[in-house]
């Protein structure tokens, strides 16, 4: 089945820093790709709808000055964390779609983000 | 109903014996109901996806149903291994959509 890699797994930084999360997709082309974040028990909450050379698409309350998105391929969307702050710490996971009835995803494995 | 909503949200059940949980969405301008499964430390799997109010889906031990008009899914999981150990999301995609709306899951421990 399709693959979807993301890294890093998990990132520790200091406040102030800026961090960079790659999601590729490895044997298909995913024209879009989804970034959500999770905070502990609660449900993956989409941050933004990422399209090959356009712009990202931000949800109601996701600052995109904040998270800048780049899906600069066909296979590669980065979602970088600016000036990442102990408030961001969560877990982000992205997505690709593959096209089929009912738009079925593939997940990356998520990036565990702890800003100290 | 608003939001994708999934119960129980955690669950402990003996090796052997048959589960099920359960989806309730919005059932206004539905398109489709996503079933995952998601093991620790690893990426969500696809599981199901439903389109049509009555639809059946079977993969070995798991089935889903799906009530398009009443707006919920149930997940059946018949006679539970430890493998099957695992958080299962369901999502929502309206019409006209992209995205998903994910519901919070329901955490699975099979007790051996």
């Amino acid at each position: 089945g399709a693959v979807v890699s993301q890294h890093p797994s998990r990132v520790i930084c200091k406040s102030g820093t800026s961090v960079k999360i790659e999601c590729r997709s490895l044997d298909f082309q995913a024209t879009t790709m989804f970034w959500y974040r999770q905070f502990p028990k609660q449900s993956l909450m989409l941050m933004a709808t990422s399209n090959e050379g356009s712009k990202a698409t931000y949800e109601q309350g996701v600052e995109k000055d904040k998270f800048l998105i780049n899906h600069a391929s066909l296979t590669l969307s980065t979602l970088t964390v600016t000036s990442a702050h102990p408030e961001d710490s969560s877990f982000y996971i992205c997505s690709a779609p593959t096209g089929t009835v009912g738009n079925i995803q593939y997940f990356g494995a998520g990036t565990r983000l702890s800003v100290l | 109903i608003l939001n994708v909503e999934q119960s129980p949200q955690s669950l402990h059940v003996q090796e052997g014996d048959s589960t099920n949980f359960t989806c309730s969405f919005p059932s206004s301008n539905f398109y489709a109901l996503h079933w995952y499964r998601w093991e620790t430390a690893k990426s969500p799997e696809a599981l199901f996806v439903m389109t049509l109010n009555g639809d059946k889906k079977k993969k070995g031990r798991i089935s889903a149903t799906l009530n398009t008009k009443e707006g919920y899914s149930y997940l059946y999981i018949k006679g539970s291994q430890p493998e099957d150990s695992a958080t299962y999301l369901c999502a929502n995609k309206i019409q006209g959509a992209q995205k998903l709306v994910f519901g919070q899951g329901t955490r699975l421990t099979i007790n051996p």
